[in-house]
């Protein structure tokens, strides 16, 4: 059976912290990975990975492949009080099937 | 681009009523899922389609849920005869066709079933 698995599940820190989330899976027929980032509403895209070891980049926060180990980590340095949420990990399938972590809820304490 | 739109914004309904959700995808996209999003499960993929067909349906719970597209810029996810038990939030989502392109959700549609 297809499955992601979000480690730790929520996660206190001050501001100005780095904090590290990991997502590892066991699927068949791999395509992708990706992370949202979910405050109240809807998930908005941050990460798209489908390289081992190519690290994608956007301010704070960086995520990173590893398709052997078959685990993804995220960044966030300097954390801010905004940036807390809900962060979700999703690996694609072939055949357009996406699916997701349960999350880990980060809360960022000013 | 509005992005992915969903109707209604929240829903509360009685055990036994038939409710209706709604999703616009993003112009373009031909890909459409529908999740359902709750504290113990997570987001659940319940049905998508390509191409206004569905294509996978098995997440489905029961017969009591249903979806339709019958056009590129419509679907509607119908619960009848609706449970406490589907009390969740109902997420659209929309992709283009192609590799390298994300999952584009709405904001949801909170369902409570009292």
């Amino acid at each position: 059976e297809d499955k992601v698995v979000q480690s730790p599940l929520s996660l206190v820190v001050h501001e100005g912290d780095t904090v590290t989330l990991n997502c590892s899976y066991e699927v068949t027929n791999f395509r992708s990975l990706l992370w949202y980032k979910q405050e109240k509403k809807a998930p908005t895209f941050l990460f798209m990975l489908t390289s081992s070891g190519i690290e994608k980049k956007s301010g704070r926060l960086s995520s990173i492949l590893d398709k052997k180990e078959l685990f993804s980590i995220l960044n966030i340095t300097a954390t801010q009080t905004g940036d807390s949420a809900i962060y979700l990990c999703a690996v694609e399938l072939t055949g357009n099937q996406f699916y997701f972590g349960t999350g880990t809820s980060l809360t960022v304490i000013p | 681009d509005a992005g992915v739109i969903q109707s209604p914004r929240h829903e509360v309904t009685e055990m036994g009523q038939e409710v209706t959700l709604r999703c616009k995808p993003i112009s373009g996209h031909n890909s459409l899922f529908w999740y359902r999003q709750t504290m113990m499960r997570g987001l659940e993929l319940l049905i998508y389609f390509n191409n206004n067909v569905p294509i996978d349906d098995s997440g489905m719970p029961e017969d009591r849920f249903s979806a339709k597209m019958p056009n590129a810029s419509f679907s509607t996810l119908k619960i009848q005869p609706s449970e406490p038990r589907d009390s969740a939030v109902y997420f659209c989502a929309s992709r283009p066709t192609g590799h390298n392109s994300p999952l584009h959700f709405g904001n949801g549609t909170r369902l409570t079933v009292t």
